[in-house]
């Protein structure tokens, strides 16, 4: 059974300050990894999604790495604004016992970002 | 918006109500689900939607009672429910493709902010 983990569980920084949010799954046989952010009381907004055959994965001034060896995945925010603050999500989907979907996904617990001014 | 809608975005029901939520996509994705958000509580995976057949329930109680008329659309029929199911309810879809083992990245609703008073 995947197991996701986030570190930190929160964070607060100044506005300005490159970060860095880690992730950490325990079975390695991944097809894809893929981080949200969740505004509060809001639904999830998909950032970046890596596919297992690729190491990284940026948008503007996000940028997302996966090390399938390790059980590792990292996202990486330049330049952070307070309009970042939000939970930050990552997950790995998995398949259910009968093979029928694999889209199950295992969510770690999140990093909840505070940039202020 | 994402591409995936949730109605209603809020819904206050007593314990004897029946209510529904209701999901619809038109991203072209095969599969749909159901999601469980309370307090600081990890997403909760209920219901998996595979071209419209049921491919998982995660242990759900019965006063929750999913449908999948076709692969845009996903209700989920509340009855006698409990305080303590008041939650934030998402939905998401996404491209499922199980004879070659992928998937192929989740879209989620902005979610129904469900009260059980």
């Amino acid at each position: 059974k995947q197991e996701v983990t986030q570190i930190p569980a929160a964070l607060s920084v100044p506005e300005g300050e490159n970060l860095v949010l880690n992730c950490s799954f325990t079975d390695s046989a991944i097809y894809n990894l893929q981080w949200f952010r969740q505004d509060p009381g809001k639904g999830l907004t998909s950032l970046l999604l890596i596919q297992s055959s690729q190491r990284e994965q940026t948008s503007g001034r996000l940028n997302a790495s996966l090390d399938k060896s390790s059980g590792r995945s990292t996202l990486y925010i330049a330049a952070s604004q307070p309009g970042d603050s939000a939970t930050y999500l990552c997950a790995a989907p998995y398949p259910n016992a009968g093979g029928t979907s694999y889209g199950k996904l295992t969510f770690g617990q999140g990093t909840i970002l505070t940039v202020h001014p | 918006e994402t591409g995936v809608t949730q109605t209603p975005r809020h819904l206050v029901m007593g314990m004897t109500n029946k209510k529904s939520l209701k999901c619809e996509q038109h991203l072209g994705h095969n599969a749909m689900y159901w999601y469980k958000q309370s307090a600081k509580k990890p997403l909760e995976l209920m219901f998996v939607y595979n071209f419209k057949e049921q491919t998982e329930n995660n242990s759900v109680p019965s006063r929750f009672s999913p449908e999948c008329p076709n692969s845009s659309h996903l209700f989920l029929h509340l009855h006698t429910l409990q305080p303590e199911d008041s939650a934030l309810y998402l939905c998401a879809s996404s491209r499922d493709d199980s004879p070659k083992k992928r998937n192929y990245g989740y879209t989620f609703g902005s979610g129904t902010r469900l009260t059980v008073v």
